[in-house]
């Protein structure tokens, strides 16, 4: 089945500077990569997702960057502010329609 | 998306009892569905709600210990059974819905404590 790593587990940032989380994933049939943001005692949110007939997509201050060949995929968020702050999920979905998650980044936005 | 609700929104329990959570949706999904967060970690998928038919469990979860049911198109239940405090979690639902043929959201969850 799927494996998602992600990394780092923990990232702090001055206001301002921009974040990055990697992910890496195990199964190339895998074609659908959602980012979920979670913010403390709330459900996880969607906040991006990337198909993988496309490498990159950008939402505002949002992007995610794809890479079929390592299998790798990214977030980037960028000018953050401390609201940024919450624990950031990558997943991975196969054809079976699950979604596997990988292991959660706690980003701290420092004002 | 769908406004997903879930209840109870928390719990706490005694051991060896079993708690029923109920997830509603307000709109037709094709698929529900059962997550664990346990404390500090990530989503475990526990299994898929099928409409009509038994779910479908991931490895490591049996049916025994976690009863799905999914009467219908909007509504699904989880029966945590027999607890021990290891099942303390927060339990979520997720749907994809009608038209979306991958994106999942999220319940607002269910926060069991085990005694």
């Amino acid at each position: 089945g799927e494996n998602v790593e992600q990394h780092p587990s923990t990232l702090s940032v001055q206001e301002g500077d921009s974040a990055v989380i990697k992910c890496t994933y195990s199964d190339s049939a895998s074609n659908y990569f959602p980012w979920y943001k979670q913010e403390l005692g709330k459900r996880p949110q969607l906040i991006i997702d990337i198909r993988s007939n496309v490498g990159e997509k950008k939402d505002q201050r949002i992007a995610v960057t794809l890479n079929k060949t390592a299998k790798h995929f990214s977030l980037h968020i960028t000018e953050t502010q401390p609201e940024d702050s919450a624990v950031y999920f990558c997943a991975g979905h196969n054809a079976g329609n699950m979604l596997t998650f990988g292991g959660g980044t706690r980003l701290m936005v420092k004002p | 998306s769908a406004v997903i609700s879930q209840k109870p929104s928390r719990d706490i329990c005694q051991r060896g009892t079993s708690l029923t959570i109920q997830c509603q949706v307000d709109s037709q999904v094709t698929m529900m569905f059962w997550y664990r967060q346990q404390p500090g970690q990530s989503l475990t998928l526990i299994a898929t709600a099928n409409q009509g038919s038994e779910a479908t469990y991931e490895s490591g979860f049996v049916i025994d210990k976690f009863p799905i049911s999914r009467p219908n198109l909007t509504f699904s239940t989880l029966t945590v059974s027999n607890m021990s405090p290891e099942d303390s979690s927060i339990y979520l639902c997720s749907v994809v819905v009608r038209g979306r043929t991958d994106t999942q959201y999220f319940g607002p969850g269910t926060r069991l404590t085990v005694l």
